[in-house]
């Protein structure tokens, strides 16, 4: 397995409440991403990281922030959970940008009630 | 915008078959083709990764395909066992969509014994 440890791994949250999702990483790899995946949906990028301090969006990133202010740490925060932000969320690693493998961590299931 | 398309959505077989699962992508101008197998509650695990230039990978009883100008890539499983039963993903990154991984909605594959 990559060296990729996702906390928690299960999360039950409140409306209107702060949540932030930790990715860590082992293998000294520059690039970082959160994904979410959704049922009719499929995995989805929020937003990536490309060095430390360096991040940028994806896809569905509207409701998401994210920091790195280490190489082997991705912090995914909602600011304030609505709903539409249950979902599963994964965070991926590779070792650079276009071509390279990307290894997935083992997911976050995230519940706002 | 990419898009990526998997078919069949649903696939059971008996032990022992060979077996084929297709993947379609709407942009051939991709960096590589990247398989993953996912087990329910789990995370992803890459399965092979094909580079652009080339035109297959292979990894014990499984075999990828790609045909970039076609826009497609093709799973085979030899031999399947009911250990294969998982869904399955493909995933391309793309040069005009960044570091992104756009994914298929995947092939859930039962092998009944």
């Amino acid at each position: 397995d990559a060296g990729i440890t996702q906390s928690p791994r299960h999360k039950v949250t409140e409306t209107g409440t702060p949540v932030t999702l930790r990715c860590h990483q082992t293998e000294n790899h520059r690039y970082m991403y959160w994904y979410r995946q959704d049922p009719g949906h499929g995995l989805r990028l929020i937003h990536y990281s490309y060095g430390v301090k360096d991040t940028d969006k994806g896809e569905v990133s509207d409701g998401y922030s994210v920091s790195r202010s280490k190489t082997e740490d991705f912090l995914l925060t909602l600011e304030s959970a609505t709903s539409s932000q249950t979902s599963v969320y994964f965070c991926a690693i590779s070792v650079s940008q276009g071509g390279a493998e990307a290894f997935f961590g083992q997911g976050t299931r995230l519940t706002v009630v | 915008k990419q898009e990526v398309t998997q078919i069949p959505a649903a696939l059971s077989v008996p032990e022992g078959e060979n077996l084929v699962l297709n993947c379609s992508f709407t942009d051939s101008a991709i960096y590589n083709l990247q398989w993953f197998r996912q087990d329910p509650g789990k995370g992803l695990t890459s399965l092979l990764l094909i580079q652009s230039s080339q035109r297959e990978q292979t990894s014990g009883r499984l075999n990828a395909s790609l045909d970039k100008s076609s826009g497609r890539s093709t799973l085979y499983i030899a031999a399947s066992q009911p250990g294969d039963s998982a869904t399955y993903l493909c995933a391309v990154s793309s040069d005009n969509a960044g570091n992104m991984l756009t994914f298929g909605g995947g092939t859930r594959l039962m092998v009944k014994p």
